[in-house]
């Protein structure tokens, strides 16, 4: 158990529909990243965000966003959803606001898009 | 940005022997080399890493050799058991963002 918790652990959604997906980090992390894993793709980088502000943003679409609260943990909002959103979402968290240090992940949420 | 290129995509092993996964990178600024295994149904889990001021870092039965000059990394398994079938990643950063390969399954046959 790595400590990062990620809610839902499954999804099956509507195209057109919105989902939220939610990351508590480990205790005392302050960087909160979501990478996204496809079948045919390996860990996509969508955003990091740091003590509450954005870090560094990757291949995020602009239907998604994310947010990190003050109790440090995060969403992702993704929106008007297509199949091809269906891949399973990771939460991972990290001490530091560098990625050069051991980063912990999630078990995951797996979103299907019908 | 930083490209990882990740070899080979599957490798199947006997028990005992050993196995090997290749990654090369792009950006010459990338100084922090983890690898990560996921197990079926679950995240990514960290088994070792390595930063450029190092050539070779051993735990056990795993260890990881660094090439800086040619950009290139590699994650070495001895005595391979069939609880280490699993995907391989190999990752490298300049400490902003973590770029993945694309995995390798290693499956280990008794």
């Amino acid at each position: 158990d790595s400590g990062v918790t990620q809610t839902p652990k499954h999804l099956i959604t509507a195209t057109g529909q919105r989902v939220t997906l939610r990351c508590s980090p480990r205790s005392g992390d302050l960087s909160v990243y979501w990478y996204q894993q496809s079948l045919d793709q390996g860990l996509q980088f969508l955003i990091q965000y740091y003590n509450g502000e954005e870090r560094a943003k990757g291949n995020i679409l602009e239907r998604f966003s994310a947010q990190q609260f003050p109790d440090l943990h995060s969403e992702l909002n993704l929106s008007s959803l297509e199949l091809g959103d269906s891949a399973l979402y990771f939460c991972a968290s990290a001490t530091s606001k560098s990625s050069g240090n051991t980063i912990y992940f999630g078990e995951g949420s797996w979103l299907t898009v019908v | 940005g930083e490209n990882v290129e990740q070899h080979p995509s599957t490798l199947s092993v006997q028990e005992g022997d050993s196995a090997v996964i290749k990654c090369t990178y792009s950006d010459s600024a990338s100084n922090y080399f983890p690898w990560y295994k996921q197990e079926l149904g679950k995240g990514p889990q960290l088994i070792i890493d390595i930063r450029s001021n190092v050539g070779e870092k051993k735990d056990q039965r795993i260890a990881v050799t660094l090439n800086k000059t040619a950009k290139h990394f590699s994650l070495h398994i001895t005595e391979t058991q069939p609880e280490d079938s699993a995907v391989y990643f190999c990752a490298a950063t300049d400490a902003r963002q973590l770029t993945f390969g694309s995995g390798t399954q290693l499956t280990v046959l008794p």
